[in-house]
């Protein structure tokens, strides 16, 4: 069964810090990734996604994230978190398979707390 | 607001009730989805609607829920003899699969109906 492990459950940084979010998901086969964030009393909300090509994708408010296939990974990075990046962050994947319905596996978030 | 709506946002049911939440996607999105997010967990997928059928469940999807999208519109969620365990966040998502490239697995959600069984 397809999965998807986050390492860090929570993370707190000083504002200006750099951020990494591990991200691993187990599937043999062509993926699609995403990173959702969802703010303090808000609905989840596309942060950045990959489908195909350059493995290195930038997504808003200045986060990209690297897809290594080799290590079945799309780590979320930022070089200067805000206090406003406090947050949850889920990394999920649709597998890419013939009569794919979209449907997308998370993993079980990261909690990121930023310190003013 | 053109984005996902749910209904209610917030509903406390006593045990052995039955529950329906309503899930109002973007316009014109023929995919819909329903996940389930319980506390300290990504969401899980529960089932899938391309326009009014349903092509996919999860198997966490009991026979005591149905869901249903009359007419690929809207769509409910109906959950019979609650249990305590059924307590979590109720998402709902859209996409637009219409969408002749990959942007069509971009899917939309919604604020979410949280249950609480007491």
């Amino acid at each position: 069964a397809q999965s998807v492990s986050q390492h860090n459950h929570h993370v707190i940084l000083s504002e200006a810090a750099s951020l990494e979010l591990g991200c691993n998901y187990s599937y043999g086969g062509t993926v699609n990734l995403f990173w959702y964030v969802q703010y303090p009393g808000q609905h989840l909300q596309l942060l950045l996604k990959y489908f195909s090509g350059d493995p290195l994708v930038k997504g808003i408010k200045g986060f990209e994230a690297e897809f290594i296939k080799s290590k079945f990974s799309f780590n979320l990075r930022k070089p200067s978190v805000q206090w406003s990046d406090t947050a949850e962050y889920f990394c999920a994947v649709n597998a890419k398979w013939r009569g794919n319905t979209g449907k997308l596996i998370f993993g079980q978030g990261t909690t990121l707390q930023v310190k003013p | 607001d053109t984005g996902v709506s749910q209904d209610p946002r917030h509903k406390i049911t006593k045990r052995g009730q039955n529950v329906t939440f309503r899930c109002d996607p973007i316009s014109e999105h023929n995919r819909l989805y329903w996940y389930r997010q319980t506390l300290g967990q990504g969401p899980e997928f529960l089932t899938y609607f391309q326009n009014e059928a349903q092509l996919e469940k999860s198997r966490l999807l009991s026979d005591r829920f149905s869901a249903e999208r009359p007419k690929g519109s809207f769509s409910t969620l109906e959950i019979q003899r609650t249990e305590q365990g059924d307590s979590a966040m109720y998402l709902c998502a859209s996409s637009d699969q219409k969408l002749r490239d990959r942007e069509s697995y971009e899917q939309y959600f919604g604020p979410g109906t949280r249950l609480t069984v007491t």
